[in-house]
């Protein structure tokens, strides 16, 4: 079974400070892990994923994560932070077991205050 | 590069009625997932499909079915509608399951 817990439903930070959004997984069979984010009225657009290569991912716009087996976790985060980042960030676990299942967290919603 | 696309953009049902949601996936893609993401939560993944067979199954009722065409667009149809169904429904498409996903903009159906 897989299962993916974003632990903040919303996360306020000041425009230029550090950004982290925390995501913790469970899954039976080696996880992919992804981010995206979902800017108001618009789709979804994938920042990163990990696929079982490099455990530090970089992604578009600055972001990066870094997929640690031991604490379960996949955490989203950005040195700076800018206004055009406010929007609601979603942490993905997929994984097959002959079948493929893709999980989506709760949501995160980011607002950067100026 | 053609995105992936979704028809139509809005629709109102009402309760009992049955809907068919179309996507044209992504070129060059071959399987085409379908999410419900309800107002102020995430996506629910419905099943997505793989060279044309169903490999994956969310939690919902077998009144949501789906098709993929030989071209790898898809349907998604939604029997007996109610209330609860009304939600954006969302498509991805990606090269091979297990892949990453690009997501349509979307349907919005609302079930009177």
């Amino acid at each position: 079974a897989q299962s993916v817990t974003q632990l903040d439903s919303h996360v306020s930070v000041s425009e230029g400070t550090p950004v982290l959004l925390r995501c913790n997984y469970s899954s039976s069979y080696s996880p992919s892990l992804f981010w995206y984010v979902q800017h108001p009225n618009k789709g979804l657009q994938l920042l990163l994923k990990y696929t079982s290569a490099a455990t530090l991912v970089k992604g578009i716009n600055g972001f990066e994560a870094e997929f640690k087996k031991s604490e379960t976790s996949f955490h989203l985060t950005k040195p700076s932070a800018h206004m055009s980042d406010a929007a609601e960030y979603f942490c993905v676990v997929s994984a097959s077991s002959g079948t493929y299942k893709y999980i989506f967290g709760t949501g995160t919603r980011l607002k950067v205050l100026a | 590069e053609t995105g992936v696309t979704q028809s139509p953009t809005h629709l109102i049902k009402t309760r009992g009625q049955q809907v068919t949601l179309r996507c044209s996936s992504q070129s060059g893609h071959n399987t085409v997932s379908w999410y419900q993401q309800a107002l102020g939560q995430g996506p629910q993944f419905i099943f997505q499909y793989y060279r044309e067979e169903e490999n994956g199954r969310g939690n919902f009722p077998p009144r949501f079915s789906g098709l993929q065409f030989p071209n790898y667009s898809s349907e998604l149809n939604v029997n007996a509608l109610e209330l609860d169904d009304s939600a954006l429904y969302l498509c991805a498409s990606s090269w091979n399951y297990g892949g990453e996903q690009y997501f349509g903009p979307g349907t919005r159906l609302t079930v009177t």
